[in-house]
């Protein structure tokens, strides 16, 4: 089955700085890249997806980028401000969801 | 769209007891897959249903067990409950099964289960 791991496992940024976080997949078949936030007490919520046929993908500050061949994915987030802290899953899709270990992001004012 | 909805949302058994965990789909989502979540851990797959058929099971005792009704509904069965079960078991509803499961998962709020 597919294998998914995350790093770093916990990250901390001034506001205002980039934060980066990696994924890298075992399968090849893998072929859709969701990556989710989720907050102090909350549900998982999706932020951002890539398809496989798509090399990068941008929603305002966030960013996605996938290197199939390497097999690796990352997610960018610029600009970041204090509600930006929380923990980032990513994810990739094989006969089922595969979810990275989780990287707990905080951004210091 | 009405989210997904989980049942309850917390809950507190004694060891050796078991328990029931209900989880509603969005309206159309026929996949449900149920995550076990503890502090410090990452999502931990218990198991996925599709039109009321078992499609994936992660690594988890006999003790864990589900299904999924005729309208997408599922539930979570945990059977002689043990201290090391306290955690949050989150649900998420897609539309299909893994590479099919485009748009992702929907997560619920979860359920918080105390074992004491």
């Amino acid at each position: 089955g597919e294998n998914v791991e995350q790093h770093p496992s916990t990250l901390s940024v001034q506001e205002g700085d980039s934060a980066v976080i990696k994924c890298t997949y075992s399968d090849s078949a893998s072929n859709y890249f969701p990556w989710y936030k989720q907050e102090l007490g909350k549900r998982p919520q999706l932020i951002i997806d890539i398809r496989s046929n798509v090399g990068e993908k941008k929603d305002q500050r966030i960013a996605v980028t996938l290197n199939k061949t390497a097999k690796h994915f990352s997610l960018h987030i610029t600009e970041t401000q204090p509600e930006d802290s929380a923990v980032y899953f990513c994810a990739a899709t094989g006969n089922q969801f595969y979810f990275g270990t989780g990287t707990s992001l905080t951004v210091i004012p | 769209k009405a989210g997904v909805t989980q049942t309850p949302r917390y809950l507190i058994k004694t060891r050796g007891q078991q328990v029931t965990l209900s989880c509603s789909p969005i309206s159309g989502h026929r996949s449900v897959s149920w995550y076990q979540q503890t502090p410090g851990q990452g999502l931990q797959f218990l198991f996925e249903y599709f039109s009321e058929t078992q499609r994936n099971k992660g690594n988890f005792p006999g003790r864990f067990s589900g299904r999924q009704f005729s309208n997408s509904r599922s539930e979570m069965n945990v059977s002689t409950l043990e201290l090391g079960d306290s955690a949050l078991y989150l649900c998420a509803s897609s539309l299909g099964t893994g590479r099919a499961a485009i748009g992702g998962y929907t997560f619920g709020s979860g359920t918080r289960l105390t074992v004491v």
